[in-house]
């Protein structure tokens, strides 16, 4: 029962760099949203997607892309890695608009 | 955007006792969340909360959704050591029509050490 896979786990950049983020869900869930964290600062949207075919922007979009290959998968892009964008980064999904979110273990990426 | 005050940011107890942590805002939200983080993990759902007033428990867990819908908190009775971790609550609002695709806002999180 894997719910929500994200790879890698672990990542480290130089600065310009670009990478993607994967993420899959296998609980059939509608809905999928990037996070990241930061120290004393909680979980904060990055983008999200309510259902296959949308994306749309969350509290700190900058420098972040995002594709919904499909209803299971759903990728972050830093097309550009800056120091600011170290972070572990949350993947998540929820089966509906009321329902609560499940989260992946997350990518701990660090940018030198 | 939309902000939850959570309090406290830690806590210090033994092993056995209660503890208590609370959500606030100056806004309404819909639904209630808490989350439980463990180190290297992801967020893991306690509890859900739907509706005002709502009280709920899952095992030795008791939460609330305020009456007033800005606030929401949660126990944990007899603490054992694998209480330990980060307790995030999270609140989700709906927009103008009716809608809100799940998106939530969480509180800065509860550091809880307990001592065996």
């Amino acid at each position: 029962n894997a719910g929500v896979t994200q790879t890698p786990k672990f990542q480290v950049l130089k600065t310009g760099q670009s990478m993607t983020l994967q993420c899959a869900q296998d609980m059939n869930h509608n809905s999928m949203y990037w996070y990241r964290q930061d120290p004393g600062m909680g979980l904060r949207l990055i983008y999200y997607s309510a259902s296959e075919g949308t994306t749309d922007k969350g509290e700190v979009p900058n420098g972040y892309n995002v594709s919904r290959l499909n209803k299971r998968e759903f990728s972050l892009r830093l097309e550009s890695a800056a120091p600011s964008q170290t972070s572990v980064y949350f993947c998540a999904s929820s089966g509906g608009n009321n329902q609560p979110q499940h989260f992946g273990d997350g990518t701990r990426l660090s940018i030198l | 955007g939309q902000q939850l005050n959570q309090s406290p940011q830690s806590m210090f107890i033994q092993e056995g006792e209660d503890v208590s942590m609370n959500c606030t805002s100056s806004s309404i939200f819909n639904t209630w969340l808490w989350y439980k983080q463990d180190p290297g993990e992801g967020p893991v759902l306690l509890i859900a909360l739907y509706k005002a007033g709502e009280l709920t428990s899952n095992g030795r867990l008791t939460a609330q959704f305020g009456i007033t819908r800005k606030d929401s908190f949660l126990n944990i009775s007899a603490s054992i050591p694998s209480d330990v971790g980060i307790y995030f609550c999270a609140g989700r609002q709906l927009n103008a029509g009716g809608t809100s695709y799940g998106k939530l806002t969480f509180g800065q999180g509860t550091i809880l050490t307990v001592h065996p």
